[in-house]
């Protein structure tokens, strides 16, 4: 089992600064099969980001994902206020599926 | 609007059983995998089960392999997932979602979520 690390793993900053999240995986992840989600209190995650680097449809182009390997990063460029949440790692390149253990971006 | 939302959550003691719901809608699961993922109290996401769109292939985490079958109702777009055995660990928030492929594991990312059901396990 693939198992993924999430740094670091809560975040404290303000608006309009850039946060970066990193995933790192226990092993060589193919970097289509890795996806990030966003997840806000009492809400369902959602997708921001499949395939690495691929935005998921209405995400805003002020989240980026990047990396390959083992190490990949989620970058958001400047935060707004309805950022600051929990996010996800997933790779479902290797049986069984799994999810990091989160990062939390909170306001500073 | 694409939607989907859970059901049939509840109390139920150690060792009961309990069957979930997952209605859909704007959609038809049909063409689609379909997905469990649990959440614990505070804690992250967790992998259940998957079920292709033809429910000719299903998947389990080690967890909850041999007490859970995951089943679908394409003319009814409807997903299911039957808890038997349950233990205090199985407490959770439980979400469907839909996969980008059958294709296991390479389409289980998850583009649309339920709003979750609570299934809490307690004597």
């Amino acid at each position: 089992e693939i198992v993924l690390t999430q740094s670091p793993g809560t975040l404290s900053l303000s608006p309009g600064e850039r946060a970066t999240l990193s995933c790192r995986a226990s092993q060589s992840v193919s970097s289509s099969y890795l996806a990030w989600y966003q997840q806000k209190p009492g809400q369902a995650p959602r997708l921001l980001i499949y395939g690495a680097s691929s935005r998921a449809t209405g995400i805003p182009d002020r989240f980026s994902g990047s990396g390959s390997g083992t190490d990949f990063t989620l970058t958001i460029s400047r935060l707004e206020p309805e950022d600051f949440a929990v996010y996800y790692c997933q790779q479902y390149d290797s049986s069984p599926v799994t999810f990091g253990p989160g990062t939390k971006v909170d306001i500073k | 609007e694409v939607q989907l939302l859970e059901s049939g959550g509840g109390l139920v003691q150690p060792g009961g059983s309990l069957r979930l719901s997952c209605a859909a809608s704007g959609f038809s699961i049909s063409t689609y995998g379909m997905t469990w993922v649990r959440q614990a109290p505070g804690k992250g996401l967790e992998w259940v089960s998957g079920i292709s769109s033809g429910s000719h292939s299903t998947h389990y985490a080690d967890s909850v392999k041999g007490r859970f079958t995951i089943s679908r109702d394409n003319s009814r777009n409807m997903l299911y997932v039957q808890m038997n055995s349950l233990r205090a660990e199985d407490t959770a928030v439980y979400y469907c979602a839909r996969v980008f492929s059958s294709s296991w594991p390479r389409g289980y990312g998850m583009d649309v979520w339920g709003q979750g059901t609570t299934v809490t396990v307690s004597s």
